[in-house]
């Protein structure tokens, strides 16, 4: 089955202490993207990533690092956590950046929440 | 810059009514593409319907059809014979062309209930 895989689903933490949410995806997609949704302010793009080793900022991108070493594995690594952080967020996936009517596919999310 | 405007921050509809949820949009590329989602409480993003900018038909999926006006920069969806199950959050998205390549700009969501 084509899926996004964010893990985890939940997670409770402490400012500063790092964290790595994972997401993987078994589409042999090119584009993935992490964004962060928050209430009246829909999804946000915070980094992407064109291919392999290949990574960029998005409209967020502060707190926040990513790195892409292999194709399907797209991490969103937080290194100090803080309380403004404290949001859902969702990987995605899309074959051909460029090409239109090229669904994203989400993962499933991760609610975070910094204390 | 892309932006997503979806004005309804709740609507409200009768089970077996149509709905149209709003959404204009804004951006200086000629070539671009306009989603709908649906997130349910549940959390995750379901693909609705998709609508080219150069479509010349509105893109239809089932229940779903999308209203697009582009001169005015609009891209309504419209639910027909709502359900209880389509009581979610919806979001309008854009992808556009240039170095924004991939990039979904949203709105910022729509809460839908849908009344028995």
């Amino acid at each position: 089955e084509a899926q996004v895989t964010q893990n985890p689903r939940y997670l409770i933490t402490v400012t500063g202490k790092k964290l790595t949410v994972t997401c993987s995806q078994n589409m042999n997609h090119e584009y993935m993207s992490w964004y962060r949704q928050d209430p009246g302010l829909g999804l946000r793009q915070i980094y992407y990533s064109m291919n392999v080793e290949v990574t960029d900022k998005g409209d967020v991108p502060e707190g926040y690092k990513v790195s892409r070493k292999e194709k399907r594995n797209f991490p969103l690594i937080l290194e100090s956590p803080s309380p403004n952080q404290t949001s859902l967020y969702f990987c995605a996936s899309s074959l051909f950046p460029g090409e239109m009517n090229t669904e994203a596919f989400f993962g499933q999310g991760t609610r975070l929440t910094v204390v | 810059a892309q932006k997503i405007t979806q004005t309804q921050p709740g609507m409200f509809v009768q089970e077996k009514e149509a709905v149209t949820l709003d959404c204009t949009y804004d951006t200086s590329d000629q070539s671009y593409g306009l989603f709908w989602y649906k997130q349910p409480s549940s959390g995750e993003m379901i693909f609705l319907i998709y609508q080219g900018s150069y479509d010349e038909q509105n893109a239809t999926e089932g229940r779903y059809s999308l209203n697009f006006q582009k001169a005015r920069k609009s891209a309504n969806l419209v639910i027909s014979a709502s359900q209880l199950g389509d009581s979610a959050m919806y979001f309008c998205a854009m992808e556009a062309g240039g170095t924004s390549y991939g990039k979904l700009t949203f709105g910022q969501g729509t809460i839908l209930t849908v009344h028995p």
